[in-house]
C-alpha cells in the first residue's frame, strides 16, 4: 500500500478556503485516493474519492495532477464545524477496507 | 438506510480479561473491517471479513480474533487484555468491491485497567 505524507496540522479562519495537500510518491496504477474526516470520539467519515484530474461533490473538491504523486483536498468557505482530523489514503481495489491511516492533518478553524 | 452501529459504546475491563465487541454493518454491505485507534493516532487495521471469512489481517497478535455472521454483522474478540489494548475500536463496512468507501461506526471505547 502506498504511503502518504500530509501536514500534521493547519490553522484557518471561518469563511476561508482550505487546501490540504497529500504526497503519495509510490502510488500504483490501480490505486484510488480517498479522504476521510474524523471528529473526536467518532469514526472517520468518507469525504471524497478520485483517481485523476478533479472530483467535486457537495462538501469538497479533490485535485489530482497528471503524475498522481500528490493530491489536494479543497474545502471551500470552512466553518468552525470543519475543525477535525483529515486523512488521505491510497489503496487499490484489492486492498479495499485494509487501509493504512497515517496521523492525518488536524485542521483548526478559528472564528 | 441504517448506518454502522457498534456496541457497547464504552467498556472498562481488567488486565487479563477477555472482551467481545459487536458491529452491525450498513444495510447491503458484505465486508467488515476492524480498526484500533489509540489516542492521538490514526486507526490501525486489525482484520477484515468478507462473507464470513477472514480476508486480510494487520499486524496484531492471535489474541485478536473475529467472526462475521450470515447477516454480515461481526464481532471482535480480544483475549488476555493488556493495558496497551486501551483504545477506540472502530468497525467499518463496505460493499467489498471496486474502491467502495468505508462506512465507519462511532466505535467502542475500551479501557483496560
Amino acid at each position: 500500500l502506498a504511503k502518504t505524507t500530509q501536514p500534521i496540522s493547519m490553522d484557518s479562519y471561518e469563511g476561508q478556503e482550505v487546501n490540504i495537500t497529500c504526497s503519495h510518491n509510490n502510488i500504483a496504477t490501480n490505486d484510488y485516493i480517498t479522504w476521510y474526516q474524523q471528529f473526536p470520539s467518532q469514526g472517520p467519515r468518507f469525504i471524497i474519492q478520485g483517481y485523476k484530474t478533479k472530483v467535486t461533490n457537495e462538501v469538497a473538491s479533490l485535485f489530482i495532477p497528471a503524475d498522481r504523486k500528490s493530491s489536494t483536498l479543497s474545502l471551500p468557505r470552512v466553518s468552525l464545524s470543519d475543525t477535525a482530523v483529515y486523512y488521505c489514503l491510497v489503496a487499490g481495489s484489492s486492498n479495499t477496507g485494509k487501509l493504512i491511516f497515517g496521523q492525518g492533518t488536524t485542521l483548526q478553524v478559528k472564528p | 438506510e441504517t448506518g454502522v452501529t457498534q456496541s457497547p459504546t464504552h467498556l472498562i475491563k481488567t488486565r487479563g480479561q477477555q472482551v467481545t465487541l459487536r458491529c452491525s454493518s450498513q444495510s447491503g454491505h458484505n465486508t467488515v473491517s476492524w480498526y484500533q485507534q489509540a489516542l492521538g493516532q490514526g486507526p490501525q487495521f486489525i482484520f477484515q471479513y468478507y462473507r464470513e471469512e477472514e480476508n486480510g489481517r494487520g499486524n496484531f497478535p492471535p489474541r485478536f480474533s473475529g467472526l462475521q455472521f450470515p447477516n454480515y454483522s461481526s464481532e471482535l474478540n480480544v483475549n488476555a487484555l493488556e493495558l496497551d489494548d486501551s483504545a477506540l475500536y472502530l468497525c467499518a463496512s463496505s460493499l467489498g468491491e471496486g474502491n467502495s468507501p468505508l462506512h465507519f461506526g462511532n466505535g467502542t471505547r475500551l479501557t483496560v485497567t
